[in-house]
């Protein structure tokens, strides 16, 4: 079946640091690849994906790899700001499916401090 | 373009009652889903409508249920309301539900069963 682990949390970060979210998948088919970022109180906010291999998502800083051979989509940023604190998720779609299944990792708390 | 609009926000219901949530998907999307988001189980798939038409559904009760109608505006209800119903409810919209399509989240209805 489609799953998505994610690292756990929380992680903690002083403004600046190098920030990795570790997201490994299993799919039957042939997922595309999401992180999505929730802030407190609001709905979950697109971040990145990339739909295919080889494929790197990219904005606001953060960047993600889809990497087929590993089944990893590992969430980076080089120099993490106090407004990104937030739960990231990682998520994938399968394509082999019909219609729009998501699947969810658990959530990663990031808190950054100044 | 106006977003994924979710009424109510907020709910307070007892235990036995049931209750009706409301999704607006973003204009012309025709795909919408449903998710429930507890500290506990993360986020859960319940099902996604295309066409007025259930096409996937994850692992919930029948006490659970939806529906969408022709200007792609979706309800979800449950009925026989328990304590552990209580959940932020999100709703998302894609445009045609296809694996690589992005889902698009509104804010969620916070539902708290007393």
């Amino acid at each position: 079946g489609n799953s998505v682990t994610q690292m756990e949390g929380p992680v903690t970060l002083s403004e600046e640091a190098f920030l990795t979210i570790n997201c490994t998948y299993t799919a039957t088919g042939y997922p595309s690849l999401f992180w999505y970022v929730q802030y407190p109180g609001e709905g979950l906010q697109l971040l990145l994906k990339a739909t295919k291999a080889d494929d790197k998502g990219s904005n606001k800083g953060f960047e993600a790899t889809y990497r087929k051979e590993t089944t990893s989509f590992h969430l980076e940023k080089g120099s993490v700001q106090v407004s990104d604190s937030a739960v990231y998720f990682c998520a994938l779609s399968d394509h082999g499916t019909t219609g729009n299944q998501f699947y969810f990792g658990t959530g990663t708390s990031l808190t950054v401090i100044p | 373009k106006a977003g994924v609009t979710q009424t109510p926000r907020y709910l307070i219901k007892t235990r036995g009652q049931q209750v009706t949530l409301s999704c607006s998907p973003i204009s012309g999307h025709r795909s919408v889903s449903w998710y429930q988001q507890t500290p506990g189980q993360g986020l859960q798939f319940l099902f996604e409508y295309f066409s007025e038409t259930q096409r996937n559904k994850g692992n919930f009760p029948g006490r659970f249920s939806g529906r969408q109608f022709s200007n792609s505006r979706s309800e979800m209800n449950v009925s026989t309301l328990e304590l552990g119903d209580s959940a932020l409810y999100l709703c998302a919209s894609s445009i045609t539900g296809a694996g690589s399509d992005t889902q698009y989240f509104g804010p969620g209805t916070r539902l708290t069963v007393l």
